[in-house]
């Protein structure tokens, strides 16, 4: 595809259930981020992968949170027993490598609702 | 740590006039990147302009352009000509100069164009 891609758009959940969202960077991209935006915020770091490996999980906010990444491919947030807190927009990122001067190409975002 | 801080909530201005969006930063960093970058209501993330902080001449691109005020930690961006598809929300975002890409994002700043 031409650029990032996730799904799904919207999830909307019930408190306490699990929910997976989904990355499809750039054909190539070796570097990924993703972020969380709350409403009328900023957005948040989460986690990087360069390849298959997450070098900084700094920004998960708790053991709730984890993420993988196939290859240098496909790459999947994972929210267990989901909190009204967790009620966000979750973009991804991807970048040619992880080198300062590539470009981050976002894309369009999974917003969650937690009801 | 790093923050970045856009005082500004929303800006509004006229088409055909010319806006500038606030933006301060914080880092110990000395090597950085900062980023505009532009959010429509389709949630995807545009990149608007960059500027390495090494760099002392200002970025521009077409009718965007930066005031980069390194001593003052100041990072401000010019629209000129407003146009009608300008409107967005904009986010002011900077990067350490080390290892990998990671972006810390301000707050965010919306702004308006009237016809």
């Amino acid at each position: 595809g031409a650029g990032v891609s996730q799904s799904p758009s919207n999830k909307v959940t019930e408190k306490g259930k699990d929910v997976e969202l989904r990355c499809d960077p750039i054909s190539g991209h070796t570097a990924l981020y993703w972020y969380r935006q709350r409403l009328g915020q900023g957005l948040e770091f989460l986690i990087y992968f360069q390849g298959n490996s997450a070098p900084d999980k700094s920004g998960l906010p708790s053991d709730r949170f984890s993420a993988e990444r196939t290859g240098e491919s496909v790459s999947t947030l994972t929210i267990q027993r989901t909190q009204q807190e967790d009620s966000a927009v979750y973009l991804c990122a991807s970048s040619l490598t992880r080198e300062l001067f590539d470009e981050q190409f976002f894309g369009p975002g999974t917003r969650l609702t937690v009801l | 740590a790093q923050t970045v801080t856009q005082s500004q909530p929303e800006m509004s201005v006229q088409e055909a006039e010319t806006v500038t969006l606030s933006c301060t930063y914080d880092t110990s960093e000395s090597d950085y990147y900062l980023f505009w970058y532009k959010q429509p209501p389709s949630r995807q993330m545009i990149l608007v302009i960059r500027q390495e902080a090494y760099k002392q001449q200002n970025a521009t691109e077409n009718r965007f352009s930066v005031n980069f005020q390194k001593a003052a930690k100041s990072f401000s961006l010019k629209i000129s000509d407003s146009q009608l598809g300008d409107a967005a929300m904009y986010f002011c975002a900077l990067r350490r100069g080390t290892s990998y890409g990671k972006l810390t994002f301000g707050q965010g700043t919306i702004l308006t164009v009237h016809p």
